[in-house]
């Protein structure tokens, strides 16, 4: 079945660094979503990118889908205590499934 | 907007005793619902897709019998836990399809525990 694979799994950073996470599917994708989940919380939906090499940019967030959208990443610019938490890829399957099958996670800790 | 509300938020059962989640899409409808669950320090694996008016779809591995879900409405689905047993215990997760984006809005998840 589509797996979706995400690096790294943990990731530690000084504050002020920059921070990028990375996903990767074994399948060709309709979309890929990206959320954060804090430490007891939820996932929250950050964004979708639907076109081949698309980027999209959020404050200090940087996202990329691939060409062949089967990758995408996540790119944090000048991380802050506020990032930590859990960053999930999600892919969606091409064929009209409303299904997302999730990457595994980053989870991010910042050293103030 | 689009939010979805999950209750409880919490709960402790005995073993053998069935446990009710509500899943509920506040600002807009859902045609679509999924259920995931989530172990600790893990990603979240999709249980089933609940569609209204018809039955859900569960995904291999998980027990229809021992994971009733009930979409009865376009902003209402439940998941029940028949006969819990402390294996059940889990994060448990539901996501309604819809909104603005047309994409997947959690709820606050379930924290079941079953003794």
């Amino acid at each position: 079945g589509q797996q979706v694979m995400q690096i790294p799994q943990y990731q530690h950073v000084q504050e002020g660094e920059d921070f990028t996470t990375y996903c990767n599917s074994s399948t060709t994708l309709s979309n890929i979503q990206w959320y954060k989940q804090r430490p007891g919380g939820h996932p929250v939906f950050l964004i979708q990118l639907v076109k081949s090499g698309e980027v999209k940019k959020q404050k200090r967030l940087t996202f990329q889908f691939g060409e062949a959208k089967k990758n995408s990443s996540l790119h944090i610019t000048a991380t802050q205590t506020t990032d930590v938490g859990t960053y999930f890829c999600a892919g969606g399957r091409q064929g009209g499934s409303e299904k997302l099958v999730f990457g595994k996670g980053t989870k991010l800790t910042v050293n103030p | 907007g689009a939010v979805v509300s999950q209750h409880p938020s919490w709960v402790i059962c005995k073993s053998g005793t069935s446990v009710k989640i509500e899943c509920r899409s506040l600002d807009f409808q859902a045609t679509t619902m999924f259920w995931y669950r989530q172990f600790p320090k893990q990603s979240l694996m999709l249980m089933a897709t609940s569609n209204e008016g018809s039955k859900a779809t569960y995904e291999q591995g998980v027990e229809k019998d021992k994971f009733l879900i009930n979409h009865a409405s376009l902003t209402l689905s439940t998941l029940t836990v028949t006969s819990a047993h402390p294996e059940d215990s889990s994060f448990y997760i539901c996501s309604a399809r819809g909104g603005v984006q047309d994409t997947q809005y959690f709820g606050p998840g379930t924290r079941l525990t079953v003794l």
